[in-house]
C-alpha cells in the first residue's frame, strides 16, 4: 500500500521569504505524484504533477517540486513566496491513473 | 471547459432527512471520484468510477451512503437517512490520466 507523509502541518512565512513544503511517501512500485492547493472555502487545485521524464516540474506560479526517488520525496519549494499564496498544501500519490493517496496537508501562512 | 461542476454548493437538512448531492465531470474524462473532507479526519475517497462503472466504494462509510453514475456525464451522491455526522465538504472529482480535477464541493450540514 502507498502513503504520504507531510511532516509540517504549519509553515508561518514571511513574504518575499523562501519556502520549502516536505512530502514523503511510500510505495513498492513506480508512481505519479501531485501537489494540490485548497484555498479558503475551495476545492483543490492541481499545481503540478510528475508523471515521467523530467524530476523537476514547475508550476505557473513560480512553484516547484523535484521528484528524488532514491529519498522517496517530492518537496515543494517557492524562491519567494506572496501573501496570497497562504492556503492549504497537498501531496498526493497514485500508481498509475487509478485513486491519490493524499497526506494530510500543509497549511502555508504567510504574513507580511 | 466549465471544469466539475457540483450541486448544491451548501445544503443544510435535518438529521434523518436524504441528501442527494450532483456531479458533473469535466466532458471526456473516464474517471469520477468522490471524496468527503473533515477537520478530524482530512480528506477521505468514498467511491471511485471508470467508465461509469464502481470500481472501489471501500471508502463509503455505511449503508446510508449509496453513489450512481448513469451516464458519463452525471453521478449522485445519496445519504439516507443523514446524520449530524455526515456534516463536511463532499468533493466530486474527474480524470483522464494522470491528475484529478476537482469541483468546487457540497458543504453539507445536518443538524
Amino acid at each position: 500500500a502507498q502513503s504520504v507523509t507531510q511532516l509540517d502541518s504549519q509553515v508561518p512565512v514571511f513574504e518575499e521569504a523562501p519556502v520549502e513544503l516536505r512530502c514523503n511517501y511510500s510505495s513498492s512500485v513506480s508512481v505519479y505524484l501531485f501537489w494540490y492547493v485548497q484555498y479558503p472555502n475551495q476545492g483543490l487545485q492541481l499545481l503540478l504533477k510528475y508523471l515521467s521524464g523530467s524530476t523537476l516540474v514547475e508550476s505557473i506560479n513560480g512553484f516547484e517540486a523535484e521528484f528524488n526517488k532514491s529519498q522517496t520525496s517530492f518537496h515543494l519549494r517557492k524562491p519567494s513566496v506572496h501573501i496570497s499564496d497562504t492556503a492549504e498544501y497537498f501531496c498526493a500519490v497514485s500508481e498509475g491513473y487509478s485513486t491519490l493517496t493524499f497526506g494530510k496537508g500543509t497549511m502555508l501562512l504567510v504574513s507580511p | 471547459d466549465a471544469g466539475v461542476i457540483q450541486s448544491p454548493r451548501h445544503e443544510v437538512t435535518e438529521m434523518g432527512q436524504e441528501v442527494t448531492l450532483r456531479c458533473k465531470p469535466i466532458s471526456g474524462h473516464n474517471s469520477l471520484f468522490w471524496y468527503r473532507q473533515t477537520m478530524m479526519r482530512g480528506l477521505e475517497l468514498l467511491i471511485y468510477f471508470n467508465n461509469n462503472v464502481p470500481i472501489d466504494d471501500s471508502g463509503m462509510p455505511e449503508d446510508r451512503f449509496s453513489a450512481k453514475m448513469p451516464n458519463a456525464s452525471f453521478s449522485t451522491l445519496k445519504i439516507q437517512p443523514s446524520e449530524p455526522r455526515d456534516s463536511a465538504v463532499y468533493f466530486c472529482a474527474s480524470s483522464l490520466r494522470g491528475g484529478q480535477f476537482f469541483g468546487p464541493g457540497t458543504r453539507l450540514t445536518v443538524l
